[in-house]
């Protein structure tokens, strides 16, 4: 069972702001930095977001993302249908050991 | 061009051995440390271990300590995953993934297409 809590869902309407938390704690998040992965089904997760905010060269400039303390979040602007997809945040714990968010699934409505 | 290929799908009964692999390409093999992931029918996806190609150092979640065997293979730029006497719970995606980052700033940015492995009796 996964110490990064996410939403087992979110949705929106194309071009509306979706949001995306993602909840850990002092020992993770809170002395980590995060980053977030998309997955399509059938298919291996892709790097969204690392570092907190950056996004690797190709990532669409509506994902971004930010940090508080042990809380973190992934935002969509712009909802489009090609978005429709599993997103996961990931951290490292005080030992570094890699830690994955429970999974948000964004459905395009 | 970076690429990690993996091993294709597997079908094993219980109590069987099976090692999967991820093969790298593009880049220095031995210089980035190589991750493996799971992700089960249906499920999120759940860090297992990494392992340092260039020196074979290893490190593994406490959930799969002494559940699997995470090696590499610098001459052939191959990581593997290794069970000893599967459980139909092993049933799952298995994907590798190259972390890069330096200071604790790491991140996966590469990923092989994943190894589906299925135990069934």
């Amino acid at each position: 069972q996964s110490v990064l809590t996410q939403p087992p869902s979110a949705s929106g309407t194309p071009g509306q702001r979706v949001t995306i938390s993602c909840s850990g704690g002092r020992s993770n998040i809170g002395t980590s930095i995060v980053n977030w992965y998309q997955q399509f089904p059938g298919t291996a997760p892709k790097l969204l977001i690392y570092n907190n905010n950056q996004r690797p060269s190709g990532v669409p400039d509506r994902f971004s993302g930010s940090k508080s303390g042990t809380s973190a979040s992934l935002a969509i602007s712009g909802l489009q249908s090609e978005d429709e997809a599993d997103y996961y945040c990931a951290t490292w714990d005080d030992n570094l050991n890699g830690l994955f968010g429970t999974g948000t699934k964004v459905t395009v409505l | 061009e970076v690429q990690l290929v993996q091993s294709g799908a597997e079908v094993k009964k219980p109590g069987e051995s099976l090692k999967i692999s991820c093969k790298g390409s593009g880049y220095r093999f031995t210089s980035y440390w190589i991750g493996w992931v799971r992700q089960m029918p249906g499920k999120g996806l759940e860090w297992m271990g990494i392992i340092y190609p260039g020196d074979s150092d290893i490190r593994y979640s406490p959930s799969f300590q002494g559940q699997v065997t995470i090696s590499a293979d610098k001459s052939t730029s191959t990581a593997y995953l290794q069970w000893s006497s599967l459980k139909a719970s092993d049933t799952a995606k298995y994907y590798c993934a190259r972390r890069v980052g330096v200071a604790g700033y790491y991140y996966f940015d590469y990923w092989g297409q994943g190894t589906l492995v299925t135990v069934s009796s």
